[in-house]
């Protein structure tokens, strides 16, 4: 069975600096893998994902992550960050044949002026 | 502007109440998941059904809690008796026939069990 890590549960930043997020899968075989933002009070909605291809994704809002398949991670980035980033982050991984997603536990992106 | 619509938003019951949480997913989506999401253990998937048919309830307390799809419009998540542990907001997400795994979420439903 498939599952995630995100080490952080929590990352205080201050406003334009860079950002990353980790996020460590395991899975006995081929996965896709996903990073979801959640603002308060709202569903989650899809930021980047990976399916094949180029091991680094470009998503919305300028964050990009790079899938390394010899470390199973899938890190989050952004170079410089803004307050509208403040956010609930969550990693989330499938296996290639269309299964059940599984999130991490999610990791409180918190954007200092 | 195809989105998931999740009904109640919000509901405050008393203990030993029947509840129940509707979902329509985005038209032409074939796959539904029903989420719940706490503090203290975050996204927890309950069931997931593919054409309607159950796929998997492995996360659903089976005593409690029942999920169906009784047309593709309509997924439902119904707790009997309610209890305070209850409290939560439940999320339903959908997906589309491409295999991508990429999931639609509702803003979802915050139920509070006193």
């Amino acid at each position: 069975a498939q599952s995630v890590t995100q080490l952080d549960s929590q990352v205080p930043v201050f406003e334009e600096a860079p950002v990353e997020l980790r996020c460590n899968y395991s899975s006995s075989v081929s996965v896709y893998l996903f990073w979801y933002v959640q603002y308060p009070n709202q569903g989650l909605q899809l930021l980047l994902k990976y399916l094949s291809g180029s091991t680094l994704v470009k998503g919305i809002n300028g964050f990009e992550a790079e899938f390394n398949k010899s470390q199973t991670s899938f890190h989050l980035r952004k170079p410089s960050v803004h307050i509208s980033d403040t956010a609930e982050y969550f990693c989330a991984v499938t296996k290639t044949s269309y299964d059940k997603v599984i999130f991490g536990p999610g990791t409180s992106l918190s954007v200092i002026p | 502007d195809a989105r998931v619509t999740q009904t109640p938003r919000h509901k405050v019951t008393e203990m030993g109440q029947e509840v129940t949480m509707r979902c329509q997913p985005i038209l032409g989506h074939n796959t539904v998941f029903w989420y719940r999401q706490t503090m203290m253990q975050g996204l927890e998937l309950l069931a997931y059904f593919r054409n309607r048919a159950p796929l998997d309830d492995s996360g659903m307390p089976k005593d409690r809690f029942s999920a169906e799809m009784p047309d593709a419009t309509l997924a439902t998540l119904k707790i009997q008796p309610s209890e305070p542990r209850d409290s939560a907001v439940y999320f339903c997400a959908s997906g589309g026939a491409v295999n991508t795994g990429e999931l639609f979420f509702g803003e979802g439903s915050r139920l509070t069990v006193l």
